[in-house]
């Protein structure tokens, strides 16, 4: 069955990157889109962009352009969401999520990400 | 962007009852609607895909349908696991937006 496992829950201080993995089995890796969602403390869900894993092809939400970077490493079937620059609104649980292109359909257990000083 | 919205924002209802929320597009979307139902601590469940399509594994008294600018999820029969926050996406548009959710919670 698809399974996605995200890392573990990360602390950031303002300014740094963090960089979250999303690793993927119970399916071919390179043949569906990973998206990235956060979500802030007790808010509603964000669409952060895409990686095609086949090209490595990306598409970013226009308001993280410039400092979110969506890798993957087709060896070990694993997505990586970096974001840069990191503020304290940026404290959220981010998730990853397979599509079978753009739709979400299975998603990581989230990974929290806390910025703070 | 296009801009979702959900009404109720929350709703209190029975077991057995039957509930229904509603999602509107700020332009038409075509079907490229999901719903997904999320649970305090846990990640996003996808209950439908494509306004209508249920997702493998999704017990059938989840139903979706709409088109264009209103869509809607119906729960045929509500039961103590389907007490949760529930949302809508659009992917026709990038940004993909999400509305801000509808609380299902116990009369």
């Amino acid at each position: 069955q698809v399974q996605l496992v995200q890392s573990g829950a990360e602390v950031r201080e303002p300014g740094a990157s963090v960089k979250v993995s999303c690793k993927a089995s119970g399916y071919t890796f390179t043949g569906h889109y990973m998206h990235w969602v956060r979500q802030a403390p007790g808010q509603g869900l964000e669409w952060m962009g895409w990686i095609n894993p086949d090209s490595g092809g990306t598409n970013y939400a226009q308001k993280f352009q410039g400092w979110v970077t969506m890798t993957r490493d087709t060896s070990i079937s694993t997505a990586y969401m970096e974001l840069s620059r990191l503020r304290s609104d940026d404290t959220a649980v981010y998730y990853c999520a397979r599509g079978h292109k753009l739709e979400l359909l299975y998603w990581g257990q989230g990974t929290l990400v806390t910025v703070s000083s | 962007d296009i801009q979702m919205t959900q009404s109720p924002s929350s709703l209190s209802a029975s077991v057995g009852d039957r509930v229904t929320i509603t999602c509107r597009a700020s332009q038409g979307i075509s079907n490229y609607l999901a719903w997904f139902q999320q649970k305090p601590g846990k990640a996003p469940k996808t209950l439908i895909y494509a306004a209508s399509v249920l997702q493998s594994g999704v017990p059938s008294k989840f139903s979706g349908s709409g088109s264009g600018t209103d869509f809607s999820l119906t729960i045929s029969s509500l039961q103590p696991e389907d007490f949760a926050t529930y949302y809508c996406q659009q992917y026709n548009t990038y940004p993909f937006t999400f509305g801000p959710g509808t609380k299902v919670d116990l009369k």
